[in-house]
């Protein structure tokens, strides 16, 4: 049975560093697109990026690049969503998704609720 | 970016209706077009692929039509388990969503 299974919920400061991962199993992790899309408090979807990880390229929204990092490590199967600093503003439910061959996200993870407070 | 601006942003139907969803793409994209449904608590699930082709398991129905700039996605003979928040998504380049739409039963 193919899966993606997220971290557990986190609770940070602003400024901390952060690091979810999200693991995959039931098909072939290395050939396969896996990214991340946010959901802020009473928000909509918001696709991240995307990365590849047979060859580790990767993909991000405009409104991401340069806040974010992917990453994966086809060894474990395992993608992953960091952040350096974090603000704030990044509060959300954040979901790992796989891309289908022909485009669609057929399958997501089940969340991780991300909160910054002070 | 391509914008997907979808209408209505909430809607509350009765069971047995048909439902309509539109969601318009700010440049032609041919069928590169899905739908999702998210209940509160849930992962959001694909429900149709390419515009129209229903994923697996999806009850029959759902469905979906357009292509190019203009897309549809209907729901007849509402359930009670429909409640959710219904989104349209393109991948013609960069994916990007529809703004969601809010279904609820009067």
């Amino acid at each position: 049975e193919m899966q993606l299974v997220q971290s557990g919920a986190e609770v940070k400061k602003p400024g901390e560093s952060l690091k979810i991962s999200c693991k995959g199993s039931g098909y072939s992790f290395s050939t396969n697109w896996i990214g991340w899309v946010r959901q802020m408090p009473g928000k909509g979807l918001e696709w991240m990026g995307i990365m590849y990880p047979g060859d580790s390229d990767t993909r991000y929204s405009p409104s991401f690049q340069g806040q974010v990092t992917i990453s994966a490590d086809k060894s474990i199967s395992t993608a992953y969503l960091q952040w350096s600093s974090l603000k704030a503003s990044d509060t959300a439910m954040y979901y790992c998704v796989k891309r289908d061959s022909s485009g669609p996200f057929d399958y997501w993870g089940q969340g991780t609720l991300v909160t910054v407070s002070s | 970016d391509i914008q997907m601006t979808q209408s209505p942003s909430s809607l509350s139907a009765s069971v047995g209706d048909r439902v309509t969803i539109d969601c318009q793409a700010s440049q032609d994209i041919s069928n590169y077009l899905n739908w999702y449904q998210h209940k509160p608590g849930k992962a959001p699930k694909l429900l149709i692929y390419a515009a129209s082709n229903l994923a697996t398991g999806v009850p029959s129905r759902f469905s979906g039509g357009g292509s190019g700039t203009d897309f549809t996605f209907t729901i007849s003979n509402l359930q009670p388990e429909d409640v959710a928040t219904y989104y349209c998504q393109q991948y013609d380049y960069l994916p990007t969503f529809g703004q969601g739409t809010k279904l609820e039963i009067k």
